[in-house]
């Protein structure tokens, strides 16, 4: 079965500064990888996914990520955050096998002024 | 714009109570889902449907059940509730396909007392 794992509950960064949030995945078989984020007491909406081809996916909000295949990782970058980014970010995974939707336990960006 | 439309933000109902939580879609959706969002522990997947009256468990279905008479509205019901099951129910839809964008609603918080 799948499973999604995001090493940190909390990532506290400096407003400006650059940002990574780490995920990795466990499937022996082909996957689609999802970012989603959730603002304060908002649903969750898609900041970008990886199906196919290029591994550098590009989403809303300046956000990237990169694929990683050979260390099974998903991990979300951004080159400078704003208080306006501060949210809850969720990595997510859904096998060629199968039709559900995993998701990680989530990271919580706090900007600091 | 899809709208995913969760009938109650908050909800307060008393142990042993069934409980229904209703989820409304308007895109014409194949697949809905529901999950249950806490703190540390991410969304987890109650159940999912992909199709009319079709459904699948996922990873915590017990205590829960699920209809789905129209294509249109997916139902969560507590049998009985009980006080671990209070928590922050999200409903998702998306078009049939593992690599298409989930939709969410805004979520249900609810307290059993």
């Amino acid at each position: 079965a799948q499973s999604v794992t995001q090493l940190d509950s909390q990532v506290p960064v400096f407003e400006e500064a650059p940002v990574e949030l780490r995920c990795n995945y466990s499937s022996s078989v082909s996957v689609y990888l999802f970012w989603y984020v959730q603002y304060p007491n908002q649903g969750l909406q898609l900041l970008l996914k990886y199906l196919s081809g290029s591994t550098l996916v590009k989403g809303i909000n300046g956000f990237e990520a990169e694929f990683n295949k050979s260390q099974t990782s998903f991990h979300l970058r951004k080159p400078s955050v704003h208080i306006s980014d501060t949210a809850e970010y969720f990595c997510a995974a859904v096998d060629f096998g199968n039709e559900k939707l995993t998701f990680g336990t989530g990271t919580r960006l706090t900007i600091i002024p | 714009d899809v709208k995913v439309t969760q009938s109650s933000r908050y909800l307060v109902k008393r142990t042993g109570e069934k409980v229904f939580l209703e989820c409304v879609q308007d895109m014409d959706h194949e697949n809905m889902f529901w999950y249950r969002q806490d703190p540390g522990l991410g969304l987890r997947l109650i159940y999912f449907s992909y199709d009319v009256k079709m459904k699948e468990k996922g990873d915590i279905p017990e205590g829960y059940s699920v209809s789905r008479e129209k294509k249109e509205r997916f139902s969560l019901i507590l049998e009985s509730a009980s006080t671990n099951q209070t928590s922050m129910y999200l409903c998702a839809s998306r078009m049939g396909g593992r690599d298409t964008e989930a939709f969410f609603g805004q979520g249900t918080r609810l307290t059993v007392v």
